[in-house]
């Protein structure tokens, strides 16, 4: 059964905890990226990574750090730099042109 | 920064209608794609069209794109209440996709 996972699916977190959102695929994509969306947006590019080892910042990473040590997981943390983190949280791999997404977690920060 | 523009931002049609979203972008790409989203979830990836294409079917999926003006629309025909969700356009560059905002459709029973 292939695909993208991401755990868990809603977080809660209390004002300056740290917290990490997990990614996980199995479809062999070297390309992942971290995505957040607001009620009503689009989504922003926070993180990705091309390749294990290396990864980029997108439009919106302060607050937010990455780490790409295997080819199938790209967990997100989220700092308690992060002045509104709450939001949705959406992991995707990529494959030539196509991005495949997880379910998402939904974080909330009390 | 967004690339693609959708519009509307909402639409709302009868079940059986069709059901037409369009985007504008603004520079220069490889490909564009259509994606849904229901409430809650993951996108999932509809439909590519490629910068040299036209016009692209897919099921009840038709999709154009006019190059000379940045433009494409999606058209959903014979809509269903199972085609309500969000639907967003995504261009191509050269760090991965850049989605727009979104066209939220809602079919009425």
């Amino acid at each position: 059964d292939g695909g993208i996972t991401q755990s868990p699916k809603y977080l809660f977190r209390k004002e300056g905890q740290n917290v990490t959102l997990s990614c996980e695929q199995n479809l062999n994509h070297d390309a992942m990226y971290w995505y957040r969306q607001d009620p009503g947006q689009g989504l922003r590019l926070i993180y990705y990574s091309q390749i294990v080892n290396d990864f980029q910042k997108g439009d919106i990473a302060e607050g937010y750090s990455v780490s790409r040590e295997k080819k199938e997981s790209f967990p997100l943390t989220v700092t308690s730099a992060q002045k509104n983190p709450t939001a949705f949280y959406l992991c995707a791999s990529m494959s030539t042109d196509t991005q495949y997404f997880g379910p998402g977690t939904r974080l909330t920060v009390l | 920064s967004q690339q693609g523009e959708e519009d509307p931002q909402a639409l709302s049609i009868q079940e059986g209608e069709n059901a037409t979203m369009n985007c504008s972008y603004k520079t220069s790409i490889n490909n564009l794609q259509w994606y849904r989203q229901n409430s809650g979830r993951g996108l999932v990836h509809l439909i590519l069209i490629r910068s040299n294409e036209r016009e692209k079917h897919s099921g009840r999926l038709r999709v154009t794109l006019d190059t000379s003006k940045k433009s494409s629309s999606l058209l959903i025909t014979a809509s269903r209440a199972a085609d309500t969700a969000s639907y967003f356009c995504a261009t191509r560059g050269a760090d991965g996709l850049t989605f727009g905002k979104g066209t939220h459709l809602i079919i009425q029973p």
